[in-house]
């Protein structure tokens, strides 16, 4: 399968802090993105990150990527309650296909 | 708003009925996709979609029938569902050319079939 597998499942945090998020995947990619989706709601595109990028910001987030390890992570600095929603990020293949993990379910508590 | 428009929002069916999902998106986009999201699983690529051809059909049961009449639209005819296929259904458009970009995600269609 060539679906991202995100990491941990569930995070618990207070807002203020650091929220990391990790996803591996098994094939060559072009590009990684990172989703945010609130509950029972549609997703939405966060950031993307180039297979020759090794690093990339948007506002509170930071997301790398190593495609030695197959791995990325997504950084949300100083959380804040709305940021709780569920995380998934999607690889893409040549063949205009986004193959997604199972998502980190982010709780920011007042 | 993500310029994704999905229709009806929630239906619930039974496993006889025939009914069908619809996606509408004015984005100019080419690529068209659905996907089967149930709990605590991956989001489960069913079919694409590129200029109106249907590129990908990933082992999805023939009682999903996907049409995609124009680049604007497409649906998804339901019928002798069975109570697992109770899921959020997602559709997503995106520019057609590979590692362009996003896909833009319509809030989902939430079935149940009893």
């Amino acid at each position: 399968s060539q679906q991202g597998e995100e990491d941990p499942q569930a995070l618990s945090i207070q807002e203020g802090e650091n929220a990391t998020m990790n996803c591996s995947y098994k094939t060559s990619i072009n590009n990684l993105q990172w989703y945010r989706q609130n509950s029972g709601r549609g997703l939405v595109h966060l950031i993307l990150i180039r297979s020759n990028e090794r690093e990339k910001h948007s506002g509170r987030l930071r997301v790398t990527l190593d495609t030695s390890k197959k791995s990325s992570s997504l950084l949300i600095t100083a959380s804040r309650a709305a940021d709780t929603a569920s995380y998934f990020c999607a690889t893409e293949d040549n063949f205009n296909k986004f193959y997604f993990g199972s998502g980190t379910k982010l709780n920011v508590k007042p | 708003e993500t310029g994704v428009t999905q229709t009806p929002r929630h239906l619930v069916m039974g496993m006889t009925n025939k009914k069908s999902l619809k996606c509408e998106q004015h984005l100019g986009h080419n690529a068209m996709y659905w996907y089967k999201q149930s709990a605590k699983k991956p989001l489960e690529l069913m079919f694409v979609y590129n200029f109106k051809e249907q590129t990908e059909n990933n082992s999805v049961p023939s009682r999903f029938s996907p049409e995609c009449p124009n680049s604007s639209h497409l649906f998804l005819h339901l019928h002798t569902l069975q109570p697992e296929d109770s899921a959020l259904y997602l559709c997503a458009s995106r520019a057609g050319t590979p590692n362009t970009g996003e896909l833009f995600f319509g809030e989902g269609s939430r079935l149940t079939v009893l």
